[in-house]
């Protein structure tokens, strides 16, 4: 069955540096997102994109965030100056051909800034 | 605005007993919603979807879940629980719109014992 994949597994980065996550949605979805969950918090919406823009932002996805789909299979997501409070498991889903259908999630990467 | 509420951050049963796994969900237009269930150092993996078709839904490893609109609720069932069902369990919410984002309850732990 095709998998979302996320790279790497795990990134640990000195606070301030730039750091990307990367995803390979599965190949013939439209839809892509990321999510991210803080240890033993629940997992938060950040941004969802579809047609090479973003379609939705929550209130976290700030200035220091951005999203690319650089290529016809990456889909990145880039924070420019980390701070603590960046430190979670950060989640990539995407979905099909119809916004209905259900997003099928990696298995995240933990990011811990120091 | 949409919410979910997932009643008992920890639930455990004895293997072989019922899992219920409660969701009461607010929104403001017809809902989608869905169940994953995260095992542990892993991604989300969705169990069911509600899309207002059948309201009784079937789902993989054995669970079903109940649309009730009257009590804006969705439990998650199984009739017999195993051990391998221990799990983080996620209830969350979408509407209608493209590429709608999922907004998640803060999870259900259900652990299982001999």
């Amino acid at each position: 069955e095709p998998e979302v994949t996320q790279t790497p597994s795990h990134q640990v980065t000195q606070m301030g540096q730039e750091v990307i996550l990367r995803c390979v949605p599965i190949s013939n979805h439209l839809y892509f997102y990321w999510y991210r969950q803080i240890l033993g918090q629940k997992v938060e919406f950040l941004v969802s994109f579809y047609n090479n823009e973003i379609s939705e932002k929550s209130e976290i996805f700030d200035d220091q965030f951005s999203v690319e789909r650089p290529d016809g299979s990456n889909f990145t997501l880039k924070i420019r100056s980390t701070k603590l409070e960046d430190s979670a498991m950060y989640f990539c889903a995407s979905s099909g051909t119809h916004s209905n259908q259900p997003q099928h999630f990696g298995d995240g990467t933990r990011l811990s800034i120091l | 605005a949409q919410s979910v509420t997932q009643l008992g951050s920890h639930v455990s049963v004895s293997e072989g007993a019922l899992v219920l796994l409660r969701c009461n969900y607010s929104s403001s237009v017809p809902p989608y919603l869905f169940w994953y269930v995260q095992y542990p150092n892993q991604g989300l993996q969705l169990l069911l979807k509600y899309t207002s078709a059948a309201t009784l839904v079937k789902g993989i490893n054995g669970f079903e879940a109940e649309f009730k609109k009257s009590e804006t609720s969705f439990h998650l069932t199984k009739p017999s629980a195993h051990m391998r069902d221990a799990a983080e369990y996620f209830c969350a919410v979408s509407n209608t719109g493209t590429a709608s984002k999922l907004t998640f309850g803060t999870g259900t732990r259900l652990q299982v014992t001999l």
